[in-house]
């Protein structure tokens, strides 16, 4: 069976533009969250999604936008991009919100330069 | 509010011998707690969860932890290293009250040496 699987694995983008990141999850998982890691630290919660709507929103500007399909894939949307987002974008899912057995992609390595 | 501190930010042990991963939490409701590994170019995976169950949590490859709720402590250990076991581990906690989502301590990277 598939896993979460990411797309593109990396990317290069340079500050002030704009960037899509996209997610499969396993199949049957309704739900999808979205997590940011910046180098040597813990990944953290920008989003959660569920049937296609939003359940969480993690402390992030406005800049960040998320949508989930009725496939139940995801995108995550980052616009006016900065060297701080530079970082490991990880994508899990879960069959629930409730993110007891979170499965996660192997991430994309976006660069800002 | 909820909030993980992992107390080593590396660990080195040496093959064969015991590992511990230390972790303190802060939830104001009874949280569940997880260990995540992340090997290099690999995404996280689960070892382990602690749900308000049994507070000793057998993992996957031989890895356990204790939940202390008087020392708010969820510490990982496995009694025998071995040189697979090199990744950098995460604490992590979650809770219905914070939505589900979860909040990661700044992870402990783990050499182990032949």
């Amino acid at each position: 069976d598939a896993g979460v699987t990411q797309s593109p694995t990396h990317l290069i983008k340079t500050r002030g533009q704009q960037v899509t990141l996209r997610c499969s999850p396993i199949s049957g998982h309704k739900s999808v969250s979205w997590y940011q890691q910046v180098l040597g630290q813990g990944p953290q919660f920008i989003f959660q999604y569920y049937e296609k709507e939003e359940r969480g929103r993690g402390n992030f500007p406005d800049r960040f936008s998320a949508r989930q399909f009725p496939n139940y894939s995801s995108e995550l949307n980052v616009n006016a991009l900065l060297l701080g987002d530079s970082a490991l974008y990880l994508c899990a899912s879960s069959l629930d919100p409730r993110n007891e057995k979170l499965f996660f992609g192997s991430g994309t390595q976006l660069s800002v330069l | 509010a909820q909030s993980v501190t992992q107390l080593d930010s590396h660990v080195s042990v040496s093959e064969g011998t015991p590992v511990l991963l230390r972790c303190n939490y802060s939830s104001s409701y009874s949280p569940s707690l997880f260990w995540y590994v992340q090997h290099p170019n690999k995404g996280l995976q689960l070892l382990l969860k602690y749900t308000s169950a049994a507070t000793l949590v057998k993992g996957i490859n031989g890895f356990e932890a204790e939940f202390k709720k008087s020392e708010t402590s969820f510490h990982l250990t496995k009694p025998s290293a071995h040189m697979s076991d090199a990744a950098e581990y995460f604490c992590v906690v979650s809770g219905w009250a914070a939505g589900n989502k979860l909040t990661f301590g700044g992870g402990t990277r783990v050499l182990v040496k032949p």
